[in-house]
């Protein structure tokens, strides 16, 4: 059974450093294939995508915010950590880790599946 | 980065109609698009990946058809439970981008 859980701050304030940490169960980072993405939601707004790192700690990160983040793996707790830096009241978000499987084939194109359990979120809010 | 448009962004239908909503790719994603549907205080949940494919446990009322940079999910003989918002999203490449959504609700 996968499982995926979120935690972190609920309250940061402008300019501080977030760290969110994404526990999960049910699967292994290590396995070939295996990825965990970050995806946020602001109030009433549509879906983000955030970072993603995969199995063989290659790490992929949003364009508009690839300055600000970093994402890490702790494969013995099954855990993934996403930092985000310089901190303002437009990053209040629900924040959700996700898990999404790939192949990479022999010329190191990945191929993507899906985001197929998600942590039910944990709601950050900033303020100024 | 591709751009992923939907429409409506809203909607409004009663039980047991037909709906039909549209995403759109800044660019040819060929077949590397899935459907989520979110509802008030859940996490998303996948319902169709890879364009046509129904995850396991969604209901059959649910499909999706298109290619390239057109697709299409359509809800029939829609139920309570699926008045909610549903994002399109590509997988074709990172960064992954979604659909800025589009809301279902009771007419």
């Amino acid at each position: 059974q996968v499982t995926l859980r979120e935690s972190g701050p609920a309250l940061v304030k402008s300019t501080q450093t977030l760290t969110l940490t994404c526990t999960f169960s049910g699967f292994s980072l290590s396995t070939s294939g295996m990825c965990v993405s970050w995806i946020r939601q602001s109030p009433g707004k549509a879906l983000e995508w955030l970072a993603l790192i995969d199995w063989d700690d290659v790490k992929f990160y949003s364009t508009s915010l690839k300055t600000r983040l970093s994402i890490s793996k702790d494969t013995s707790k099954n855990q993934v950590v996403l930092t985000m830096t310089n901190m303002g009241p437009v990053d209040t978000a629900t924040y959700y880790c996700a898990r999404i499987r790939a192949t990479v084939d022999s010329s190191g194109t990945y191929d993507w599946g899906f985001f197929d359990y998600w942590g039910q979120g944990t709601l950050v809010t900033v303020s100024s | 980065d591709i751009q992923m448009t939907q429409s409506p962004s809203s909607l409004s239908a009663s039980v047991g109609d037909r709906v039909t909503i549209t995403c759109r790719a800044s660019q040819n994603i060929r077949r590397f698009l899935n459907w989520y549907q979110e509802t008030p205080g859940k996490a998303p949940k996948v319902l169709i990946y890879d364009v046509s494919n129904l995850q396991s446990g969604v209901p059959s009322r649910f499909s999706g058809s298109g290619s390239g940079t057109d697709f299409t999910l359509i809800i029939s003989d829609l139920q309570p439970e699926d008045f909610a918002t549903y994002y399109c999203q590509q997988s074709y490449s990172t960064p992954f981008t979604f659909g800025p959504g589009t809301k279902v609700d009771i007419k």
